[in-house]
């Protein structure tokens, strides 16, 4: 069983960088055809998508983010990791990591459909705040 | 502001069936599979649907997904006290994650 686990600094002051990581169990990272995923929620409200990795280094950014974002992935450590810089309040928010993963079908050996997020991290509060 | 639109609850009886939708445009929704998570109070979302209409090894049959050309439905029949969460849909757009606004189920 796929497990995450977010960690990382739960206050972080305004115009610092905001760094998390997550780290997989249960399975590489390096296996299969997923990404990896960084998702956010302020408090009371919906889901915010963040961005995503390949573990071939390749990435996709929330164009609200972009300009702040980095997402890397380190394949020895089983982890891959979030960087958000000059953070404002705006920012404070549970962060969750998750895969991003397709239907495996057996009979053919392909992945199939379309990606989802399958399993997920139980989250972190950051709190931006002097 | 959400890329796609979900109402923002829906409430019914133990037992009755509801659903929630999901808006979006072609360029998500048409041309993507949808997913739905579920999330309880106080804990991280749950995959729930994929790929439009397919449930995950533990999710129980009552919960139903489907889709229409710009627009998504889950269902939910036999509803149960645990059920009240909050539901999002998700997509993609352009090789970029999107998410509903998320829609609060209560159940009287």
């Amino acid at each position: 069983q796929v497990q995450l686990q977010e960690s990382g600094p739960g206050l972080v002051k305004p115009s610092q960088t905001l760094s998390l990581t997550c780290t997989v169990s249960g399975g590489s990272i390096s296996s299969g055809s997923y990404y990896w995923s960084w998702i956010r929620q302020p408090a009371g409200k919906g889901l915010e998508w963040i961005g995503r990795i390949y573990t071939s280094g390749s990435t996709n950014y929330n164009p609200s983010l972009k300009s702040r974002v980095t997402i890397s992935v380190d394949t020895s450590k089983n982890q891959f990791s979030l960087k958000l810089s000059s953070v404002t309040a705006a920012d404070t928010a549970v962060y969750y990591c998750a895969r991003v993963g397709r239907h495996y079908d057996i009979l053919t050996g392909y992945y199939v459909g379309g990606y989802y997020f399958d399993y997920w991290g139980q989250g972190t509060l950051v709190t931006v705040s002097s | 502001q959400s890329v796609l639109t979900q109402p923002p609850s829906v409430s019914a009886a133990p037992g009755q069936k509801v659903t929630i939708s999901c808006s979006g445009a072609g360029s998500n929704i048409a041309n993507n599979y949808v997913s739905w998570y579920q999330q309880l109070p106080g804990t991280a979302p749950k995959l729930l649907i994929y790929d439009n209409n397919k449930r995950p090894s533990g999710i129980p049959d009552r919960f139903s997904g489907s889709k229409s050309g710009t627009s998504a439905t889950l269902g939910i029949t036999g509803l149960q006290t645990g059920d009240e969460a909050d539901y999002y849909c998700g997509t993609w757009d352009s090789s970029l994650g999107v998410f509903g606004g998320g829609t609060k189920l209560t159940v009287l």
